[in-house]
């Protein structure tokens, strides 16, 4: 059984601390995704990566597939970055499996 | 392009009817996935479809089921609804298999079951 793991659970920064959140998974996966969701409940899809790094603006997103880990960065942090983090594994069964969300707060 | 849209966005319910939330895809996408967020269980993978064919269920009961169309649309229909069932519904659309694809998400319908 595929379980995805986020810590922290909650967090919060002061405006311009450079932020970082893990995500564990503990099966093999296909693709992983980060996903932003604001207050209000939109989501948005930050990132989806099976290797390596991608990077977009001041958010960097890194995995390493034999530690089944993944991290998401928030560089230069702002208030409006303040939101929920949420990691999701893919298996090869078009199936994602959540994790529970990291809460960021970025107070000015 | 226009966004995923989703109709409803809120819905009052009681317990024992049923339910029909409707999402339209991007234009072009051929995979609609829908989930179900609640504060207790957090955001959990209810199906997929893709071309009009659903490729993955998640672990629900039979009262949750769904269906696309030929254009991509899709409805999911819940039946004897129950309280636990109220929850924010989202679908969301992808040019190919969810997995290997970003999600563009939906507003979502909130559900709410008195």
């Amino acid at each position: 059984k595929n379980e995805v793991e986020q810590s922290p659970q909650n967090l919060t920064a002061q405006e311009g601390e450079f932020i970082t959140i893990n995500c564990s998974y503990s099966v093999g996966i296909s693709a992983l995704h980060w996903l932003q969701q604001h207050p209000g409940g939109g989501i948005v899809s930050l990132f989806m990566l099976s290797s390596g790094k991608k990077k977009h603006g001041r958010l960097i997103a890194t995995i390493n597939i034999q530690e089944k880990h993944s991290s998401l960065h928030i560089t230069a942090s702002h208030p409006r970055d303040s939101a929920v983090y949420i990691c999701a594994s893919a298996i090869n069964t078009d199936k994602l499996i959540f994790g529970t969300g990291t809460r960021l707060q970025v107070f000015p | 392009k226009a966004g995923v849209t989703q109709t409803p966005r809120y819905l009052i319910k009681t317990r024992g009817q049923q339910v029909t939330l409707s999402c339209s895809p991007i234009s072009g996408h051929r995979s609609v996935s829908w989930y179900q967020q609640t504060p207790g269980q957090g955001l959990q993978f209810l199906f997929e479809y893709f071309s009009e064919t659903q490729r993955n269920k998640g672990n629900f009961p039979g009262r949750f089921s769904g269906r696309q169309f030929s254009n991509s649309r899709s409805e999911m229909n819940v039946s004897t609804l129950e309280l636990g069932d109220s929850a924010l519904y989202l679908c969301a659309s992808s040019p190919g298999s969810s997995s290997y694809n970003e999600q563009f998400f939906g507003p979502g319908t909130r559900l709410t079951v008195l």
